[in-house]
């Protein structure tokens, strides 16, 4: 079966500080990859998507960049965070008929 | 610009029916998603409507009007853990998700 899994779960860093947020994906072969970003009140945003190896899409500009070394493993950074970057990050993939998004399970960033 | 309406909160006793709409307003549409979000925790899929009409699936039904930009999720004999939010998404002409940010369902005893 296939599975989606992320993390660290939970990261409280420093203003400044570099952030590494990893993701794999088990079960399937060459999957659409996905970072959101979901702030309290706010609809998910979409931050990255990648539709293979080596491919990253930016859909917002930011201190955040994306990276996908192989064809399963979806890694998200920073070299210097800022406190506008506190929020719950969400990996994704989508499957199904419909193309329903499956989410890792999340990682809570705390930006101190 | 693209826009997802849905209300911010609502509350409903156990065991009762509950309805959570869903406006939307986007470039395009290629169908229409509804996801379920426990605290601290990420969304899982619920349902999906492409198509005009009611599509059910045990306790939750989701209705779809593409000609008046609707839709709902119907809850039925409601359970303390259906105490969630619950997140529309609707795709657009790009395929792009649009999200609406959330109706937080409250159930009292």
């Amino acid at each position: 079966s296939q599975t989606i899994h992320q993390w660290p779960a939970t990261l409280v860093q420093p203003v400044g500080s570099p952030l590494s947020l990893e993701c794999t994906v088990e079960g399937t072969s060459n999957p659409n990859l996905y970072w959101y970003r979901q702030a309290a009140g706010r609809g998910l945003q979409l931050l990255f998507y990648s539709v293979g190896i080596g491919q990253i899409s930016s859909e917002v500009p930011q201190n955040l960049s994306a990276s996908r070394p192989q064809d399963r493993q979806f890694i998200l950074s920073s070299k210097k965070l800022l406190l506008s970057d506190s929020g719950f990050y969400l990996c994704a993939w989508n499957a199904g008929e419909a193309g329903e998004l499956f989410f890792g399970e999340g990682s809570r960033l705390t930006v101190l | 610009g693209q826009n997802i309406d849905q209300p911010t909160e609502m509350t409903a006793t156990e065991g009762a029916i509950v309805q959570i709409n869903c406006t939307y307003q986007t470039s395009g549409f290629n169908g229409l998603f509804w996801y379920q979000q426990h605290a601290g925790e990420a969304p899982t899929f619920l349902s999906y409507n492409v198509l005009d009409g009611l599509e059910e699936k045990g306790r939750f039904s989701s209705f779809l009007s593409r000609s008046k930009g609707y839709s709902y999720l119907l809850l039925k004999e409601l359970q303390m853990k259906d105490s969630a939010s619950y997140l529309c998404a609707v795709k657009d002409s790009n395929y792009q998700l649009i999200w609406g940010a959330g109706t937080k369902l409250i159930i009292k005893p």
